[in-house]
């Protein structure tokens, strides 16, 4: 089956500096990719997602890559705020499937 | 338009009961996944149903199973319950259209303590 990989699992920026999360997959037959946010005491929240037709992309201050050949993916937050503070998790699935392999996850903190 | 609702939000139950959780998906979509959130196994998918029929499960025990509603609105059950039950138990809705849109969008989850 899938297996998800995510770097870092702790990830500490100042306020205003970018920060990046990475992750592996294993399938090659994945090709749909969701990225979470999960606020304390709080479910998932989806807060971008690409599919293996598309390189990059972007809303606002997010933005995700995705590398097929390698099967890697990439978040990336630009200008961070202190409400970006959370638990990031990226996920592999196959389109059509509802069954997501998640990576560990990464906990976030920007200090002010 | 109202999110993933799930009932109750908390639960304590002690080894060798059964529990029931509850989850109401966001209107329109008609497929219900549950996983299972621990600090040491992350999320993990456990099931999910589709037009009241089970269409994937992940690798867990059969004490744990689930249903779902002609109203899409799904259950899932946990019998003979162990301390490592213990997890924030999560549902997720998803659209699902035959164009393939598998966006899910998770509850706010369970969370329940087997003591």
């Amino acid at each position: 089956g899938e297996n998800v990989e995510q770097h870092p699992s702790t990830l500490s920026v100042q306020e205003g500096d970018s920060a990046v999360i990475k992750c592996t997959y294993s399938d090659s037959a994945s090709n749909y990719f969701p990225w979470y946010k999960q606020e304390l005491g709080k479910g998932p929240q989806l807060i971008i997602d690409i599919r293996s037709n598309v390189g990059e992309k972007k809303d606002q201050r997010i933005a995700v890559t995705l590398n097929k050949t390698a099967k890697h993916f990439s978040l990336h937050i630009t200008e961070t705020q202190p409400e970006d503070s959370a638990v990031y998790f990226c996920a592999a699935s196959k389109e059509g499937y509802s069954t997501l392999t998640f990576g560990k996850g990464t906990m976030l903190l920007v200090s002010p | 338009k109202a999110g993933v609702t799930q009932t109750p939000r908390y639960l304590i139950k002690t080894r060798g009961q059964q529990v029931t959780l509850s989850c109401s998906p966001i209107s329109g979509h008609r497929s219900v996944s549950w996983y299972q959130q621990t600090p040491g196994q992350g999320l993990q998918f456990l099931f999910e149903y589709f037009s009241e029929t089970q269409r994937n499960k992940g690798n867990f025990p059969g004490r744990f199973s689930g249903r779902q509603f002609s109203n899409s609105r799904s259950e899932m059950n946990v019998s003979t319950l162990e301390l490592g039950d213990s997890a924030l138990y999560l549902c997720a809705s998803s659209f699902l259209a035959d164009h393939l849109y598998n966006e899910q969008f998770f509850g706010p989850g369970t969370r329940l303590t087997v003591l």
